[in-house]
């Protein structure tokens, strides 16, 4: 079955203690991307990767980095997380071009 | 920069009444126009696609229409159901590769 997993679906963490979200895919895709979402803004991107060890700022970067050291995951770390980081988060991978983004189930992070 | 503007923020309709969602973009370049549908609890899904060299696509109870020379797409959804209820996002590309999303629709069927 076609899916993108992340994990946890829930975290709970204190300010300043680095985190990492985990996300897989296993449909061989070249793009994958971070989104936050937020009430009343939207999904914003985050970071996205064309390929293994190719990454590129999304329109909210500021506080997270990523990496793709595989062609199948592309984890989401925050470094020192701060209250303004807590947020849905949703990873999604698509194939070549313009086409049909996978998204997982969604991590719910709550930064006290 | 480029964007995807959404109208509106929150709709209710009457189960059985049809439901549009509008969306206007800014890249004359975009050519890929998807609407995702988000349940409680889940990610979003593709419900709907539509590519620039068609005006208007159909699955089912679904429909999205495209005016490319008023950069305005809108979805349809004719007698809607419970099930119906949920967030839906309109989206459009940006060069080659990216998708920037609408702020999304809260979709509310009243029994």
């Amino acid at each position: 079955e076609a899916q993108v997993t992340q994990n946890p679906r829930y975290l709970i963490t204190v300010t300043g203690k680095k985190l990492t979200v985990t996300c897989s895919q296993n449909m061989n895709h070249e793009y994958m991307s971070w989104y936050r979402q937020d009430p009343g803004l939207g999904l914003r991107q985050i970071y996205y990767s064309m390929n293994v060890e190719v990454t590129d700022k999304g329109d909210v970067p500021e506080g997270y980095k990523v990496s793709r050291k595989e062609k199948r995951n592309f984890p989401l770390i925050l470094e020192s997380p701060s209250p303004n980081q807590t947020s849905l988060y949703f990873c999604a991978s698509w194939g070549q071009g313009a086409s049909r983004l996978f998204f997982g189930s969604g991590t719910q992070l709550s930064v006290l | 920069g480029e964007n995807v503007e959404q109208h509106p923020s929150t709709l209710s309709v009457q189960e059985g009444d049809s439901a549009v969602i509008k969306c206007t973009y800014s890249d004359s370049a975009s050519n890929y126009f998807p609407w995702y549908k988000q349940e409680l609890g889940k990610g979003p899904q593709l419900i709907i696609d539509i590519r620039s060299n068609v005006g208007e696509k159909k699955d089912q109870r679904i429909a999205v229409t495209l005016n490319k020379t008023a950069k305005h797409f809108s979805l349809h959804i004719t007698e809607t159901q419970p099930e119906d209820s949920a967030v839906y996002f309109c989206a459009a590309s940006i060069g080659d590769d990216k998708i920037i999303f609408g702020k999304g629709t809260r979709l509310h069927i009243l029994p």
